[in-house]
Formats: C-alpha cells, sequence, structure tokens
C-alpha cells in the first residue's frame, strides 16, 4: 500500500533564516505531488505541484519554491523565511488508478519567530 | 477561477443528531473529494464522488454534477466526528477547496 512521509512534524524558526521540508511517497511510481499550506486553520492554498523529477509548476508567487530531485521525493524551501510563511504544510500525491484522487501527508507546522 | 462554497461554516451538535453539510461549485468540474481534517491536522480521504451517491458507515455523499452542488451526510454523530470537513473539487488535475465547515459534536 501507498505512505507518504513528511518531516519535521513541527518547526519554529527565525525569521530571515533557511528552511527545507521534505515529503515522500512509498508504494507508487511516477506519482503527481503537491504542496499545499494551511493558516487559521482553514482554506487549503495550493503552492506547487509536480507531475515528473525536475517539472515544478508555481501556483502563488511568494517567498517559496520547490523541487523534485527523485521520482518520490518533494521538497519545500525558502532561502529567508518571512512571518508570514507560518502555517500548516501539507504534502500530498495521486497516482491513475482510475481516478486522480489525492492523498495527505501528516503535515508540517511550521512557526517563524 | 472556480469558486468552493461550503455550508454552514460552523455546526454545533450533540451526540447523536445527523447533520447535512453542503458543498456548490460555481463551474465544471472532474471530480470531488470530501476530508474531514481531525483536530490534530491530518486530512483523512471520505469519498471520492464525481457523481452519484456514495456509503461508508454512517457517512454518506451524493453530487449532483449538472447542479454543481455536493452534500455530505453524517447520521448518528459522535465526539469523534468534530473537526473540520472539506469539499475540493479538481480541475486540470488541481484540487480547489472550500473554506470548510467547522463540526463540534458533545457528549
Amino acid at each position: 500500500s501507498q505512505t507518504i512521509h513528511q518531516w519535521p512534524a513541527t518547526l519554529v524558526q527565525p525569521v530571515g533564516s533557511p528552511l527545507s521540508l521534505e515529503c515522500t511517497v512509498e508504494g507508487t511510481s511516477n506519482p503527481n505531488l503537491y504542496w499545499y499550506r494551511q493558516a487559521a486553520g482553514r482554506g487549503l492554498q495550493l503552492l506547487f505541484y509536480s507531475v515528473g523529477i525536475g517539472q515544478i509548476s508555481s501556483e502563488v508567487p511568494q517567498n517559496l519554491s520547490a523541487s523534485r530531485p527523485q521520482d518520490r521525493q518533494f521538497i519545500l524551501s525558502s532561502k529567508k523565511l518571512l512571518l508570514s510563511d507560518s502555517g500548516f504544510y501539507l504534502c500530498a500525491w495521486s497516482a491513475w488508478a482510475g481516478a486522480y484522487e489525492q492523498y495527505f501527508g501528516p503535515g508540517t507546522r511550521l512557526t517563524v519567530t | 477561477g472556480i469558486q468552493v462554497e461550503q455550508s454552514p461554516p460552523d455546526l454545533i451538535l450533540q451526540e447523536g443528531a445527523n447533520s447535512t453539510l453542503r458543498c456548490n461549485f460555481s463551474d465544471s468540474v472532474n471530480n470531488l473529494q470530501w476530508f474531514h481534517q481531525n483536530p490534530w491536522g491530518q486530512l483523512i480521504n471520505l469519498f471520492y464522488i464525481p457523481s452519484g451517491t456514495k456509503q461508508n458507515g454512517r457517512l454518506s455523499a451524493t453530487t449532483v454534477a449538472t447542479e454543481r452542488y455536493s452534500l455530505l451526510y453524517i447520521s448518528s454523530s459522535q465526539t469523534t466526528d468534530s473537526g473540520v470537513y472539506f469539499c475540493a473539487v479538481e480541475q486540470a488535475d488541481k484540487l480547489i477547496f472550500g473554506t470548510g465547515t467547522r463540526l463540534q459534536v458533545f457528549p
């Protein structure tokens, strides 16, 4: 069966510091991968999605970037964090199995101080 | 872009009560998913339902794609049903989320 991992689970970082969040998927090949952010407990916003290695689409211009160095690895990064980057970051995957149902990881709660 | 609206925004129930959550969307969609976000933030898949009706235990969902809405029914609610319920519609391989319904079930 497929599983999705995210780490770290929680993170407290000062303003101006770099960021690296990692997401890996097991049990599937060539998945679509997604990064979402949720602020204030409601409303998920799609940040980036990828349909293959090295293929990244950005939905919202911002202080963040994403990379996909391997088929089942998706990384969210920032060179310098802003206070507004605080939030709950969720990674998701989907793969064709008659439909593209998305499944979410456990999330990373980021607080920028 | 497509708009996804959920109602009601908040719902308070006593254990054992039934409820109906609604999701309206403004354009044709390929698919629709319902999720439950538990108090720890985990998003749990409830239904993948582009059209028709599905049931899973005390939960069922109906999507009428031609009229652009979906309903989630929760029967005999339990305290573990508490959390936020999201619908999300798919366009061009991307999910667009509604703002959610926050459900609190009290014993």
